[in-house]
């Protein structure tokens, strides 16, 4: 079945304490993508990457950090995870990176940073 | 600043009426245009692209692009309560991010 995997799909942490979110994708596709959902403020982009190695930044990337050393993880690592980073995370990946909008999205991961 | 706008809703229709979703975008240079459906707790889903004026049909959907207007809609026909959800505009814009408007939200009384 094709999907995009996220993990941890739930997570409350504290302020400081690294964290790392993994995302996996089963359909070779050459583009992947970190957003953020928060009320009212609708889909941000973080980061995305064009294909292996080659990482950007998106709308909101203060306090993120992504690495694409192989083609099917995309994991989003945070470092000092601080309250304003509480909010729902997708993980989202495209066949081609020409057709960038034509995203399959994972599940979703829930973070809470206390 | 580069922006996608939806009236975020809620838009309610009874069953079996049309319901229209309504998109505009402040790039000139954008060139691909997409239609997501969010359901309360889910993920984004593609439901439809457009990248060219005019209309596009699947099924009970039909996206409309004006690029001179910089608008984009979605149209549903035959609308059932299982359409009841957030619908999120998308804007490709050259060489920067895919923009999602806020959403609009669609509730389909039965």
């Amino acid at each position: 079945e094709a999907q995009v995997t996220q993990n941890p799909r739930y997570l409350i942490t504290v302020t400081g304490k690294k964290l790392t979110v993994t995302c996996s994708q089963n359909m070779n596709h050459e583009y992947m993508s970190w957003y953020r959902q928060d009320p009212g403020l609708g889909l941000r982009q973080i980061y995305y990457s064009m294909n292996v190695e080659v990482t950007d930044k998106g709308d909101v990337p203060e306090g993120y950090k992504v690495s694409r050393k192989e083609k099917r993880n995309f994991p989003l690592i945070l470092e000092s995870p601080s309250p304003n980073q509480t909010s729902l995370y997708f993980c989202a990946s495209s066949l081609s990176r020409r057709i960038t909008g034509e995203l399959f999205f994972g599940e979703g991961s829930r973070l809470t940073v206390l | 600043q580069k922006e996608v706008e939806q009236n975020s809703g809620p838009l309610s229709v009874p069953e079996g009426a049309i319901a229209s979703l309504n998109c505009t975008y402040s790039d000139r240079g954008s060139q691909s245009f997409f239609w997501y459906r969010q359901y309360s707790g889910k993920s984004p889903e593609l439901i439809m692209s457009i990248y060219s004026n005019g209309d596009k049909e699947d099924g009970r959907f039909t996206a409309q692009l004006n690029k001179a207007s910089q608008y984009v809609s979605l149209l549903i026909r035959d609308s059932q309560p299982s359409d009841s959800a957030t619908y999120l505009c998308a804007v490709n814009i050259p060489g920067a991010a895919l923009i999602f408007g806020k959403g609009t939200t669609l509730s389909v009384s039965s």
